[in-house]
């Protein structure tokens, strides 16, 4: 069975870090490309970051380039995604979720259950 | 590249056939996805490649295209099936953006 399990949010001040993590089971991680999605309280889904299975080729949004990466630990199973210089309208639900197995275009397949970054002061 | 659905919201009752268009400002090939996200849960993945149903999914959802316009389709509206629908376009390399969203209720 696929899990996917987010932890690592919480309420942050202003220009603060954090770093979320994905721990995986269920499926080959080395070979699954991997993305955060974000979500804003009462607002839609906001693609953040995608990952390839090996690392080597990472993807981040205009809104979070500079500020957050993201990286995974094959040997662990696990995906990360470091947060600096937060803003407040960084608020959200984060979601880890696995590039289909079909293909990197096919979407993504499965999703984490999310975790709740909250920044203000 | 940006996508645009309509409508934002909908009602309609259960059994009714349902239809929500999402239109792209570019060409995205066959790479657009579409999700269901029901209120506390995680999206899940309905259909891929415009047209392919996920595993599981019911065959009442259905997906096709015309030019860079996309349609799901609900043929019998379910109680089940109240959630916010989603596209997401993957042409190409990121970013893969959402579209914004239609919420479906039962009238």
């Amino acid at each position: 069975e696929v899990q996917l399990l987010d932890s690592g949010g919480g309420l942050v001040q202003p220009g603060g870090s954090l770093r979320l993590s994905c721990a995986v089971s269920g499926f080959t991680f080395s070979t699954s490309g991997m993305s955060w999605v974000r979500q804003a309280p009462g607002k839609g889904l906001e693609w953040v970051s995608t990952i390839s299975g090996n690392g080597g080729h990472t993807y981040h949004a205009d809104s979070v380039k500079g500020r957050f990466t993201i990286s995974r630990d094959n040997s662990r199973n696990t995906l990360y995604m470091q947060m600096t210089s937060l803003r407040a309208d960084d608020t959200a639900v984060y979601y880890c979720a696995k590039v289909h197995a079909s293909g990197w275009y096919d979407g993504f397949d499965f999703w984490g259950q999310g975790t709740l970054v909250t920044v203000s002061s | 590249i940006q996508l645009t659905q309509s409508p934002s919201s909908l009602s309609a009752s259960v059994g009714d056939r349902v239809t929500i268009t999402c239109r792209a400002s570019q060409v995205v090939s066959s790479y657009l996805a579409w999700y269901q996200q029901k209120p506390g849960r995680a999206p899940k993945l309905l259909i891929y490649a415009v047209s392919t149903l996920q595993s599981g999914v019911p065959s009442r959802f259905a997906g096709s295209e015309s030019g860079t316009d996309f349609t799901l389709t609900i043929s019998s509206l379910q109680p089940e099936d109240i959630a916010t629908y989603y596209c997401q376009q993957l042409n190409g390399y990121p970013p893969w953006t959402f579209g914004q969203g239609t919420k479906v209720e039962i009238k």
